[in-house]
């Protein structure tokens, strides 16, 4: 499967722990993006990388927020100290640069947290 | 403050039906609008469009953008069953002072149920 791919795909935790998610972009993308979407609502950016760089980052990304893409290819999104708040689905995207300013950002399975 | 929106939140159709959605937007540095299809998993891609009244179709979807109005409408017809999902607006903003990357903002999306 040569898609994007996150794991784990479902996390349960208590209030208060640290959660860590994966995300594997398409392997030539070298632009890779965090959205959030919590029930009923369309997905919120939450930051972009491109290649290693972050380059944008949404006030919705906390300081209990962190995301790193360390060699410009998996990335991961930690959140410390977990609140209620914080259950939703993560998404990942990847995109390229080739091409004209858009270029169709695919999406992973996301990860699933709830937080009791 | 960008934003997305899109009615109605929720249409229930018999198969068959033809159905419209809306969506309007306010952001800045508009680029594109894309609509994408989502069944309880990540989206899937279905439009992008760029230009004013320019008609994309693919089977019995269409789509159609009103920069001047800032609007954009989804039709499918002859619904089936298998076209239930969530459908979702998202506009594709150039990050201000830069022209090669951006971010996507979405609507909430509309809930699509078709009966057979």
């Amino acid at each position: 499967d040569t898609g994007v791919s996150q794991n784990p795909r479902h996390k349960i935790t208590k209030r208060g722990q640290n959660v860590t998610f994966r995300c594997d972009p398409i392997s030539e993308h070298n632009r890779l993006y965090w959205y959030r979407q919590t029930l009923g609502q369309g997905p919120e950016f939450l930051t972009y990388f491109q290649n290693e760089a972050q380059l944008e980052k949404s006030r919705l990304l906390s300081d209990r927020f962190s995301a790193e893409r360390p060699k410009g290819s998996f990335s991961t999104l930690e959140i410390q100290r977990t609140e209620q708040g914080d259950s939703a689905m993560y998404l990942c995207a990847s995109s390229s640069t080739w091409g004209g300013a858009y270029n169709e950002q695919f999406f992973g399975p996301g990860t699933r947290l709830t937080v009791l | 403050e960008d934003k997305v929106v899109q009615s109605p939140l929720s249409l229930v159709v018999h198969e068959g039906d033809t159905v419209t959605l809306n969506c309007s937007y306010e952001v800045t540095n508009f680029r594109s609008l894309l609509w994408y299809k989502q069944e309880k998993k990540a989206p899937t891609f279905l439009f992008m469009l760029t230009s004013s009244g320019i008609e994309k179709k693919s089977g019995r979807l269409s789509s159609i953008l009103d920069k001047k109005e800032l609007f954009s409408i989804l039709n499918i017809t002859a619904t089936q069953t298998g076209d239930s999902a969530v459908y979702l607006c998202a506009v594709y903003q150039v990050v201000a002072g830069g022209t090669s990357y951006g971010k996507l903002t979405f609507g909430q999306g509309t809930i699509l149920t078709v009966h057979p």
